[in-house]
C-alpha cells in the first residue's frame, strides 16, 4: 500500500533553514510527481511546489521562489523540502502529497504524508 | 492566480440530512480542449492530513462512499453529502488544478453535527 512517511517535528530560530523528508513506499517512486503543501495553525492549505522524482525537475509557487528547494534521493525513495530564511509566519504543518497520475503532473493529490510541524520561534 | 472561495464558512446538519458546500473560482477552470473541470474536493479531519474525495469536479476517488458527490462547471461547484454521518465531521476544501504554475485551495468549510 502507498505510504508517505515524513520526518519529525522541528523547532527553528528565525533566519534558519529547515529540511523535511518524505519517504515513499508501496509504489514506483520515480513514476509520480511529489508536491508539498503547508498549513499554518488553524488555517487553510497552501501549495508550495512540486518535484518530478524521475528528472529532479521542480516548479515552485512564486511566493516561495528563492527560499524553497525541493530535491529527491531515488536510491532511498525520499523527497525533501528545504525552506530557508525562516520567519515566524512559516510556522506550519508541512505535507508531502503524491500526484495521482503516473508520469504526469495532474496536480490531483491522492496520498498525503502525516505532516511535519515546523515551529519558528526565537 | 485563480482565487477560490467557499460558502458557507461552516454548517451544522442533522445526522442523515443533506449537507451542501459551494465553491467558486475567480475564473473558469473548465479546459475547453477536453471539456474537463480542473476541480477537486478534499476532506480533512482534525489532526489528519487531507483526503482526496473527488476530482474532475464529479469523479469520486476509489473507496469514497457514494453519499459524497460533486457537481458544477466553469466557475461554480458544489459538494453534496447526501446523508450526513458522524464520521463526516471535518473541514472540506476545494482545489483548482487548472493553473499549471499555481495550485490553489479554497479557505475551507467546516461541517458539524446539529
Amino acid at each position: 500500500q502507498v505510504q508517505l512517511v515524513q520526518s519529525g517535528a522541528e523547532v527553528k530560530k528565525p533566519g534558519a533553514s529547515v529540511k523535511v523528508s518524505c519517504k515513499a513506499s508501496g509504489y514506483t517512486f520515480t513514476g509520480y510527481y511529489m508536491h508539498w503543501v503547508r498549513q499554518a495553525p488553524g488555517q487553510g492549505l497552501e501549495w508550495m511546489g512540486r518535484i518530478n522524482p524521475n528528472s529532479g525537475g521542480t516548479n515552485y509557487a512564486q511566493k516561495f521562489q528563492g527560499r524553497v528547494t525541493m530535491t529527491r534521493d531515488t536510491s532511498i525513495s525520499t523527497a525533501y523540502m528545504e525552506l530557508s530564511r525562516l520567519r515566524s509566519d512559516d510556522t506550519a504543518v508541512y505535507y508531502c502529497a503524491r500526484d495521482r497520475v503516473e508520469y504526469s503532473s495532474s496536480r490531483i493529490l491522492d496520498y498525503w504524508g502525516q505532516g511535519t510541524l515546523v515551529t519558528v520561534s526565537s | 492566480d485563480i482565487v477560490m472561495t467557499q460558502s458557507p464558512d461552516s454548517l451544522a446538519v442533522s445526522l442523515g440530512e443533506r449537507a451542501t458546500i459551494n465553491c467558486k473560482s475567480s475564473q473558469s477552470v473548465l479546459y475547453s480542449s477536453n471539456n474537463k473541470n480542473y476541480l477537486a474536493w478534499y476532506q480533512q479531519k482534525p489532526g489528519q492530513p487531507p483526503k482526496l474525495l473527488i476530482y474532475w469536479a464529479s469523479t469520486r476517488e476509489s473507496g469514497v462512499p457514494d453519499r459524497f458527490s460533486g457537481s458544477g462547471s466553469g466557475t461554480d461547484f458544489t459538494l453534496t453529502i447526501s446523508s450526513l454521518q458522524a464520521e463526516d465531521v471535518a473541514v472540506y476544501y476545494c482545489q483548482q488544478y487548472y493553473s499549471t504554475a499555481r495550485v490553489t485551495f479554497g479557505p475551507g468549510t467546516k461541517v458539524d453535527i446539529k
